[in-house]
């Protein structure tokens, strides 16, 4: 079935520091992928998506990839802020799959000033 | 409402116990999905609601749960006989449907058995 496999944490980095979070996937057709951040005591927020092989996803300065050769979607940001310390979620779902979300584990981001 | 709004957004329960966790989603999204969310993992799908009807709810883990979604819009969770391993947050996400797929989630119910 679907699957998403996602960069373990935690990740801690300083502030204007550069941000790669991994993220590949296995699925059947062709999914859409999603990255989710859910901020200390609050919901799961869409942080950006793409839907379509080489779309680029962004959003507060994270960009992601949607790379089909690679099967993957990793998340990145040039410089991060403190205000970026929260989990993130890397996730697809699939027309054919009743569109429900498949996640990955989730990785958390402590960013320290 | 602005957004999906879930109620209550704490419950205690002693193990062997019946439940039931509240979803309202935002208004006229068709497409209605229910989650689980254990401590340090990523949420895991349990049933999907198109209008009224459970168009799929092949990760409702036992048949202690079951959820409803009379009238194609507020959606009831309801667990049967409690068990501690049930202890997690249970979200509940809206999603306008007609092939706009992008779910807007609440603030989920964090369910604690005791």
């Amino acid at each position: 079935g679907d699957s998403v496999t996602q960069m373990e944490g935690p990740v801690t980095l300083s502030e204007e520091a550069f941000l790669t979070i991994n993220c590949t996937y296995t699925a059947t057709g062709y999914p859409s992928l999603f990255w989710y951040v859910q901020y200390p005591g609050e919901g799961l927020q869409l942080l950006l998506k793409a839907t379509k092989a080489d779309d680029k996803g962004s959003n507060k300065g994270f960009e992601a990839t949607y790379r089909k050769e690679t099967t993957s979607f990793h998340l990145e940001k040039g410089s991060v802020q403190v205000s970026d310390s929260a989990v993130y979620f890397c996730a697809l779902n699939n027309a054919g799959n009743n569109r429900k979300l498949i996640w990955g584990l989730g990785t958390s981001l402590a960013v320290n000033p | 409402g602005a957004g999906v709004s879930q109620t209550p957004s704490n419950k205690v329960t002693e193990k062997g116990k019946y439940v039931e966790l509240r979803c309202d989603p935002i208004s006229g999204h068709t497409a209605l999905y229910w989650y689980r969310q254990s401590l340090g993992q990523g949420p895991e799908f349990l049933i999907y609601f198109q209008g009224t009807g459970a168009a799929d709810d092949s990760g409702l883990p036992n048949d202690r749960f079951f959820a409803v979604r009379p009238e194609g819009s507020v959606s009831t969770l309801k667990i049967q006989r409690t068990e501690r391993g049930d202890s997690a947050v249970y979200l509940c996400a809206s999603s306008p449907g007609m092939g706009k797929n992008i779910q807007y989630f609440g603030a989920g119910t964090r369910l604690s058995v005791l």
